[in-house]
Formats: C-alpha cells, structure tokens, sequence
C-alpha cells in the first residue's frame, strides 16, 4: 500500500532514556515532516526535510535530532526523555510544493514516565 | 495573535443539519488551504484543498475561502454522526518552505 508509515506506535519510557521513532514513505515525495501533537490536540511543526537537507528547524530542544538517509525516510531520536515530550509525533510527506497538502503517518504516542 | 485561529468547540449539531466551521489565519501572503479531519486516536486526514477565493464543493462538504478577510471555513450539509471529530485548518506560510500551519482544531458533534 502506498502510505507514510512510522515506528513503533506506542512508546512508553522513563525519564532520561533514549528512543528513536522511525519513519518510511513510498508516496515517492520529495519533503518529510515530523509535527508534534500535545493533548490539547494542537499539531506543532519540529522539522521538515527536503530531498534529505533539513529546511525547517522550529524552536525545538536539541535533544531531538532527525536524520534523514535518504528522500523516503525520516527518522526523529530523542536523547534524555523529558516528563514534556509525552505528546502524540506524527511524521508526514508531501511533493513540497506551495500547494501541495501533507499526508501523514498513524502517528507514535509516546509516555515519558 | 495564533497564526491560524479556530474556536475550539465543542460544536454540537442535530443530524441532518449544516456544521459550520471557520478559521481564521494572520498570514496575508498565505496561498493555499486545508481542511482536515482527525477522529480521536486517529491521524488527520486531508478531506478540503482550496487555493481561489470562493466557494469549493465536494460531495456534502463545501469550502469557503475569502483572503481579504483572511478566512476560510467548513460547511458539512446533512451532517452524520460519522462526522463527530475534531476538524483541522491548514494553511501554507508565505515563506514556500512548506510548512504547514495547524489551528488548534474545532470539535464538531453530530448527535442523532
């Protein structure tokens, strides 16, 4: 099927550990998403990549580091997990033109405990 | 002032009736917009795409774009309890890196 897809969907962890949340498009589109949602439902952009150069770094703790291997793929590693990030991370794609609306993955809920 | 702004709800509707939704953005360079749609637990989904002033129809949902009011809304004909979700304006910045930019959502119950 062609969709973005993204790992695991569930995550639950301790303070200060280290997770990874991995994400895989075949929708053949040049630009990748990683936004945010917290429980107020609110969708908040973190990082965008275009053809694997990283075009979009909001505001964001660098604990958070993406990485990109190539144009299909999207990873987001998160160092010393923090009570805060506990939110719902959705990876999306889209062609990256001005136009042109995202489609997003099912989405990770992450629980920092 | 948000970048793009949406009353939060809950917005309440008997079944069959129209659900009106709107959104408003601060933007005035932005060009194109979204209405998307997320059932809890779920991921949101693109269900409108409108870039002219005017009104866009698609089967019962209609968009409504007025860019110098800088305004766009959701009308939902003969809503269903299947509609019950929490509907998401999108709007492109200026700036052609992308990014899309969320309101905080509108959560739309239908009931029968």
């Amino acid at each position: 099927d062609t969709a973005v897809s993204q790992t695991p969907k569930y995550l639950v962890t301790q303070m200060g550990n280290d997770k990874s949340i991995k994400c895989e498009q075949n929708l053949g589109h040049d630009t990748m998403y990683w936004y945010k949602q917290d429980s107020k439902k609110f969708l908040k952009i973190m990082f965008s990549y275009n053809n694997k150069e990283l075009i979009i770094n909001e505001t964001v703790p660098n604990r958070f580091s993406p990485k990109s291997p190539d144009k299909a793929h999207l990873n987001l590693h998160i160092n010393s997990l923090e009570l805060g990030d506990s939110a719902v991370y959705f990876c999306a794609s889209s062609s990256g033109t001005e136009n042109s609306p995202l489609h997003f993955g099912n989405g990770t809920r992450l629980t920092v405990t | 002032q948000k970048e793009v702004e949406q009353n939060s709800g809950p917005l309440s509707v008997p079944e069959g009736a129209i659900a009106s939704l709107n959104c408003t953005y601060s933007d005035r360079g932005s060009q194109s917009f979204f209405w998307y749609r997320q059932y809890s637990g779920k991921s949101p989904e693109l269900i409108m795409s409108i870039y002219s002033n005017g009104d866009k129809e698609d089967g019962r949902f209609t968009a409504q774009l007025n860019k110098a009011s800088q305004y766009v809304s959701l009308l939902i004909r003969d809503s269903q309890p299947s509609d019950s979700a929490t509907y998401l304006c999108a709007v492109h910045g200026s700036s052609n890196t992308g990014k899309l930019i969320f309101g905080q959502g509108t959560t739309l119950q239908v009931k029968p």
